[in-house]
């Protein structure tokens, strides 16, 4: 099973600061399958990106995903009041798995 | 506007069984799969399993394998995720989310605005 380690597990910050996420597998995972999420509180979950780096309908181009093999990185440039949630990153290349999530909060 | 919407929250003793429903709306409910992922309270996501809308295939997380039952009724658009056997660890917030109707591996959009099971006695 591939398991995601998602840093940090908190990141505090202020509005129109910028986030950096990190997803890191333990196996290499094909771009095509690491997908994010964004959960606000009280809310199911929602598509961010897919594919690494590809948007979701309607999310906002200051979303964006990069990364390749085990390292992938989720960057919200320019945090607006509701970006301030938990984001997970999951994979299914082999198997389906998620990491356990980075909580952005407001500093 | 494609929607899942799910069965009200349940409070159950350990050792009874719930059965949540998931009903689609406003897409071929055939032409997609459904995910069930759970999340215990201040904890993260959980996959438990998928069904097929096309074929009623199955794939199961091998955590759940055998206390939970997937079945999809493609006549009313509504899938259905059965837990037996509950614990008090059991106790989550338990999500649809549409999926693959091929294999369980894929992307998970939309999902449902999750069902509350609570395992008490």
């Amino acid at each position: 099973e591939i398991v995601l380690t998602q840093s940090p597990g908190t990141l505090s910050l202020s509005p129109g600061e910028s986030a950096t996420l990190s997803c890191r597998a333990s196996q290499s995972v094909s771009s095509s399958y690491l997908t994010w999420y964004q959960q606000k509180p009280g809310q199911a979950p929602r598509l961010l990106i897919y594919g690494a780096s590809s948007r979701a309908t309607d999310i906002p181009d200051r979303f964006s995903g990069s990364g390749s093999g085990t390292d992938f990185t989720l960057t919200i440039s320019r945090l607006e009041p509701e970006d301030f949630a938990v984001y997970y990153c999951q994979q299914f290349g082999d198997s389906l798995t998620f990491g356990g999530g980075t909580k952005v909060e407001i500093k | 506007q494609i929607q899942l919407l799910q069965s009200g929250a349940e409070v159950k003793k350990p050792g009874a069984s719930v059965k949540v429903s998931c009903k689609a709306s406003a897409y071929t409910f055939t032409s997609y799969g459904i995910n069930w992922v759970r999340q215990a309270p201040g904890q993260g996501l959980e996959w438990m399993g998928w069904i097929s809308g096309y074929n009623g295939d199955t794939r199961y997380d091998q955590k759940f394998q055998d206390r939970v039952t997937l079945t999809a009724d493609t006549s009313t658009t509504t899938a259905y995720m059965e837990l037996r056997s509950l614990r008090s660890d059991d106790t989550a917030v338990y999500y649809c989310a549409r999926g693959s109707a091929s294999d369980y591996r894929s992307n998970f959009d939309p999902w449902g605005p999750g069902t509350l099971v609570t395992v008490s006695s």
